[in-house]
């Protein structure tokens, strides 16, 4: 079975600076990966997937991501981050089981964007 | 218009009590999910249905019962609830159970006392 691993609980960064969140799966033939966000007392909003194709991806608000098969990552990067990027992160990868996709999703990175 | 809609969006209840958790989606898609996020925000799969069939069924107490009666609604009953049942309950669709893009509802906060 597919694994997560999102191995930075909570990331501290002051506002305008960079900022990457990390990501490790277990390896698999083939894998999808997703990022999703989650601001406070709501819902998880897709931020970007990779199915195929270009390793590097993006997605909404300045976010991208890079698949690396070889190092099994998928780590989440914006050059530039707003106090509004305050939020939980979840690496997400998705799971044949029993003819249906299921998400496996990492712990999660609390990032926190200081002024 | 909301594509993934729960209710309700909070619930306190007593121990041993029993409560369900209504969930619709607008957007004609096949499949639909519950997950459990726990305190510490870990995020599980507990069923899938696809097309009120039931598909996936995690290692969950019975206690917890899910019905679909149509493919546009998946609820979910818990019977006798303990104080661990205390979590957020979110509901996400998928356009088929094929497909890899889920979209989530907005949580239901349950907290059992």
């Amino acid at each position: 079975a597919q694994s997560v691993t999102q191995l930075d609980s909570q990331v501290p960064v002051f506002e305008e600076a960079p900022v990457e969140l990390r990501c490790n799966y277990s390896s698999s033939v083939s894998v999808y990966l997703f990022w999703y966000v989650q601001y406070p007392n709501q819902g998880l909003q897709l931020l970007l997937k990779y199915l195929s194709g270009s390793t590097l991806v993006k997605g909404i608000n300045g976010f991208e991501a890079e698949f690396n098969k070889s190092q099994t990552s998928f780590h989440l990067r914006k050059p530039s981050v707003h106090i509004s990027d305050t939020a939980e992160y979840f690496c997400a990868v998705s799971d044949l089981d029993s003819g249906t996709y299921k998400y496996i999703f990492g712990t999660g990175t609390r990032l926190k964007v200081l002024a | 218009d909301t594509a993934v809609s729960q209710t309700p969006k909070y619930l306190v209840t007593q121990m041993g009590n029993d409560k369900s958790i209504k969930c619709e989606q607008n957007l004609g898609h096949d499949t639909m999910y519950w997950y459990k996020q726990d305190s510490k925000k870990f995020l599980k799969i507990m069923f899938s249905y696809n097309n009120k069939e039931l598909i996936i069924n995690e290692t969950v107490p019975n206690r917890f019962s899910p019905k679909s009666p149509d493919k546009a609604h998946l609820n979910l009953h818990i019977n006798s609830l303990e104080l661990g049942d205390s979590a957020v309950y979110f509901c996400a669709s998928s356009l088929d159970r094929m497909n890899t893009e889920a979209f989530f509802g907005q949580g239901t906060r349950l907290t059992v006392v």
